[in-house]
């Protein structure tokens, strides 16, 4: 059975402060995504990772995958308060998308 | 425009009520998937299909159906048999050999009333 989780699950920072949320994944898989939620709405695309080693970076979010390690990362740097919202991981695997529970970004003023 | 569109964007029904939701994309995708978000938890995958006329069960597709007669449309019936079926229901599109990722459609928030 194919199992994403994603940890912390809860975060709260500083603005200006830099953080990394991480996402494991138990069967191999080539294709990662990382969406974005704000409450009560939809999910936003915000990186598809499709290699081993890929690195995609938008604004103060940088992703990475390690397909060896079953292991991605998205890393904020410097905070600020607009990137406040539930960032989710996703693995695409035998014709199937799964999702991890979401990480919960607070970022405080 | 290419893009998902689910509608209704609300919906309340009745205990004992069968109600389908549409999902519609228009972005030439061979797969479709429909999941489901409770407050405050992940997204759990009900249903999902890579062409028409086949379709796959996800993770809790029990006391659900769905059916892939088209291409573009991808419909969600939540029956009666679904004892907790208020939440919110995303739909997506995708393409494995256009190497992109999952589209959202804007969601259907269902409530049983």
């Amino acid at each position: 059975e194919l199992k994403v989780e994603q940890n912390p699950l809860f975060l709260s920072m500083q603005e200006g402060k830099n953080y990394t949320i991480y996402c494991n994944y138990s069967t191999t898989s080539d294709r990662l995504y990382w969406y974005r939620q704000d409450p009560g709405k939809s999910l936003e695309s915000l990186f598809v990772l499709l290699s081993n080693g890929a690195v995609k970076q938008e604004g103060r979010l940088m992703a990475s995958l390690d397909t060896k390690a079953r292991l991605s990362t998205l890393h904020i740097t410097a905070a600020v308060h607009d990137l406040s919202a539930t960032y989710f991981c996703a693995v695409d695997i035998w014709d199937k998308i799964i999702f991890g529970k979401g990480t919960r970004l607070h970022i405080l003023p | 425009d290419g893009g998902i569109t689910q509608s209704p964007k609300y919906l309340f029904r009745k205990e004992g009520q069968n109600v389908t939701l549409s999902c519609e994309q228009n972005l030439n995708h061979d797969a479709m998937y429909w999941y489901r978000q409770d407050p405050g938890q992940g997204l759990r995958l009900i249903y999902y299909s890579q062409i028409v006329n086949d379709f796959q069960k996800g993770d809790i597709a029990e006391g659900y159906s769905v059916s892939r007669e088209k291409k573009e449309s991808f419909p969600l019936t939540v029956t009666s048999a679904q004892k907790n079926p208020t939440a919110f229901y995303l739909c997506a599109s995708g393409s494995t050999a256009m190497n992109t990722e999952a589209f959202f459609g804007q969601g259907t928030r269902l409530t049983v009333v």
